[in-house]
């Protein structure tokens, strides 16, 4: 089955406490992105990758790093999370960037205390 | 100032009724995408319009981008409750080297009454 995932797909942690959300696809997709949902505002785009080894900033990068060592791996690591990070995140990916379809995994709620 | 506004913010409505949701800016876009996403689920695609007053109809939904590239409704008749979710439209800028980059409204959340 064609899919995105993402773990874990909860998780609480105090500021300051290092942490990676994973995202995986089995679509052979060269394009990845993250996005965190806030109440009234949407998805906001934090970083992309057009394809391995390229990566790029969305409209909110600030505190969040991102790698691209894999075609079908695109962790998203939080180097000293802090409160104001508390989100739902979701990755997605697709064929060739924001064109063509975007799947969605299925969120990563992140509570920081 | 938000890229993307969508209109209204909440709707509720009873089974059966007709709705519009919209999606305006002032930027012109290259393409413009509706997503639909529900309760504890990521976004799904329902359409992707590319064409200055392009129309495309999904079921009993109604998508039209407008002809200046700039704004997109949709529209749904005869509202089911199963049609109930968040709907979000998104864009990716036209020109410049960000093709990588989307931007969604802040979406419209629809509730459908039985």
């Amino acid at each position: 089955e064609a899919q995105v995932t993402q773990n874990p797909r909860y998780l609480i942690t105090v500021t300051g406490k290092k942490l990676t959300v994973t995202c995986s696809q089995n679509m052979n997709h060269e394009y990845m992105s993250w996005y965190r949902q806030d109440p009234g505002l949407g998805l906001r785009q934090i970083y992309y990758s057009m394809n391995v080894e390229v990566t790029d900033k969305g409209d909110v990068p600030e505190g969040y790093k991102v790698s691209r060592k894999e075609k079908r791996n695109f962790p998203l690591i939080l180097e000293s999370p802090s409160p104001n990070q508390t989100s739902l995140y979701f990755c997605a990916s697709s064929f060739g960037g924001t064109i063509y379809e975007q799947y969605f995994g299925p969120g990563t709620r992140l509570t920081v205390t | 100032t938000q890229l993307l506004e969508q209109s209204p913010q909440f709707l509720s409505i009873q089974e059966g009724e007709n709705l519009t949701v919209y999606c305006n800016s002032s930027s012109v876009f290259s393409s413009l995408q509706w997503y639909r996403q529900e309760p504890g689920e990521g976004p799904v695609l329902l359409v992707t319009v590319v064409t200055g007053g392009e129309v495309k109809k999904l079921k009993r939904l109604t998508f039209q981008f407008g002809d200046a590239r700039k704004d997109s409704s949709l529209h749904i008749t005869a509202a089911q409750p199963g049609d109930t979710g968040l709907y979000l439209c998104a864009v990716q800028l036209r020109g410049g080297t960000s093709y990588g980059k989307l931007t969604f409204g802040q979406g419209t959340i629809l509730t459908v009454h039985p």
